[in-house]
């Protein structure tokens, strides 16, 4: 039973326009969300985060929306670049910071040039 | 120096061989993790050490058995494995005791088991 849900296993979006990566969860538990990057023959690298006690964060051009009420959670990149094409996770910790991050499938963001 | 290091990147074996990977982290980190990630399926999460305390065996056949000596180094030993075994391998490490635990990964160690 996937806790973390990401249910699109790619997207394909035009350079200079927004790309939206989504990522649903079904555990309440979740408090802390967070987003990794991974090129191939690279490990996951980690890109951004979110705590359930915010609906958004920023990061220069990657902003994480949190909708705890949909539990849902979406990773925008805007103005989107070529470099950015790349396997996008998302994972979430339970309260307290237990030592587990949950993740989703990914999602194969290609930013076409 | 990358952060965690993993080694080798890639290894073939046969069923009854015996090998090991390696992982070891620069960070000065406290905790650290081994997740299997095979094709379309996400991270799972195997062990995790925490001050060189495994802390958590998420149900991995004893056919995986992992090792930590220190704090910066962690090894899984690997023998009589399956073809099913065959998937990508991910080392991670994070500074345990801080409220929120983002993880640092090494490149990982593609595994191929004939």
């Amino acid at each position: 039973d996937q806790q973390v849900k990401q249910n699109s296993p790619s997207l394909s979006v035009q350079e200079g326009r927004i790309s939206i990566l989504n990522c649903d969860y079904t555990n309440s538990m979740f408090d802390y969300f967070l987003w990794y990057k991974k090129y191939p023959a690279e490990g996951p690298t980690f890109l951004i985060s979110i705590s359930s006690i915010k609906d958004k964060n920023e990061d220069g051009r990657f902003t994480v929306f949190l909708n705890k009420s949909a539990k849902h959670l979406s990773l925008h990149i805007v103005p989107s670049q070529p470099g950015d094409s790349a396997v996008y996770f998302c994972a979430a910790d339970q309260q307290g910071g237990s030592e587990k991050l949950v993740f989703g499938k990914g999602t194969k963001l290609t930013v076409n040039p | 120096e990358t952060g965690v290091t993993q080694t080798p990147r890639h290894l073939v074996m046969g069923m009854t061989n015996k090998k090991s990977l390696k992982c070891e982290q620069h960070l000065g980190h406290n905790a650290m993790y081994w997740y299997k990630q095979s094709a379309k399926k996400p991270l799972e999460l195997m062990f995790v050490y925490s001050l060189e305390e495994r802390v958590e065996n998420n149900s991995v056949p004893s056919r995986f058995s992992p090792e930590c000596p220190n704090s910066s180094h962690l090894f899984l030993h690997l023998h009589t494995l399956q073809p099913e075994d065959s998937a990508l391998y991910l080392c991670a490490s994070s500074p345990r005791g801080l409220a929120k635990n983002i993880q640092y990964f090494g490149a990982g160690t593609r595994l191929s088991v004939l």
